[in-house]
């Protein structure tokens, strides 16, 4: 396996349901990311996670819940979402570097479909 | 805040067209600037970068240059092909502006390139 994946690549769920995507990268990077990518919308952040401590929640309802035990897995746990939580989910990895952290690397996403 | 703003697409080519996609941004600090790709179907991939003034950012025929005097960072192509067809994100990052900031890309709203045969 190279690069960032993730899984499911698709998913189907009820508002009542409870589900997790996983990320996994395998490129030695020490910061991780979860975008919500909806259409005709820019892709949003909502999480970054550096050395495995969250250091961004960009305003994200509490039915979305990340975890990051290592530097290599990403979560990101669903409960009770909206339709209006349809969308693709991207993970991303990066590689601290100096002052900033380096180009974000993405996976091929997930594609949630909430009924 | 920082933003990023993308040519309105879609944008429809023949193949061996000159291709244009213009990107304008603002940003507190001395931002690193990104195009991506995104192929029907799959994730985003880096095309190219630029961290500071004047650089060029070059990759399978692509080019950006980044410009601090307009603000500006546009892709450019000579002569497109079919399999370029895909959606172009513009972004940026700003981790000189420091705190919440710091690692955090900002994505103009990306634009639909159509390469036809």
């Amino acid at each position: 396996e190279t690069g960032v994946t993730q899984t499911p690549r698709h998913l189907v769920m009820g508002m009542t349901n409870k589900k997790s995507l996983k990320c996994e990268q395998h490129l030695g990077h020490n910061a991780m990311y979860w975008y919500k990518q909806s259409a005709k919308k820019p892709l949003e952040l909502m999480f970054v996670y550096n050395f495995k401590e969250q250091t961004e929640n960009n305003s994200v309802p509490s039915r979305f819940s990340p975890e990051c035990p290592n530097s290599s897995h990403l979560f990101l746990h669903l409960h009770t979402l909206q339709p209006e939580d349809s969308a693709l989910y991207l993970c991303a990895s990066s590689q601290e570097r100096g002052a900033g952290l380096d180009t974000q690397y993405f996976g091929p996403g997930t594609r949630l479909t909430v009924l | 805040g920082d933003s990023v703003t993308q040519m309105e697409g879609p944008v429809t080519l023949s193949e061996e067209a000159f291709l244009t996609i213009n990107c304008t941004y603002t940003a507190t600090g001395y931002p690193s600037l990104f195009w991506y790709v995104q192929y029907p179907g799959e994730g985003l991939q880096l095309l190219l970068k630029a961290t500071k003034a004047d650089d060029k950012g070059s990759n399978k025929g692509f080019e950006a240059t980044y410009r601090k005097e307009t603000t500006s960072f546009h892709l450019e192509k000579g002569s497109v092909q079919v399999s370029d067809s895909a959606v172009y994100f513009c972004a940026l990052s700003d981790a000189s502006a420091g705190g919440t900031s710091y690692g955090k890309l900002t994505f103009g709203q990306g634009t639909i390139l159509t390469v036809h045969p």
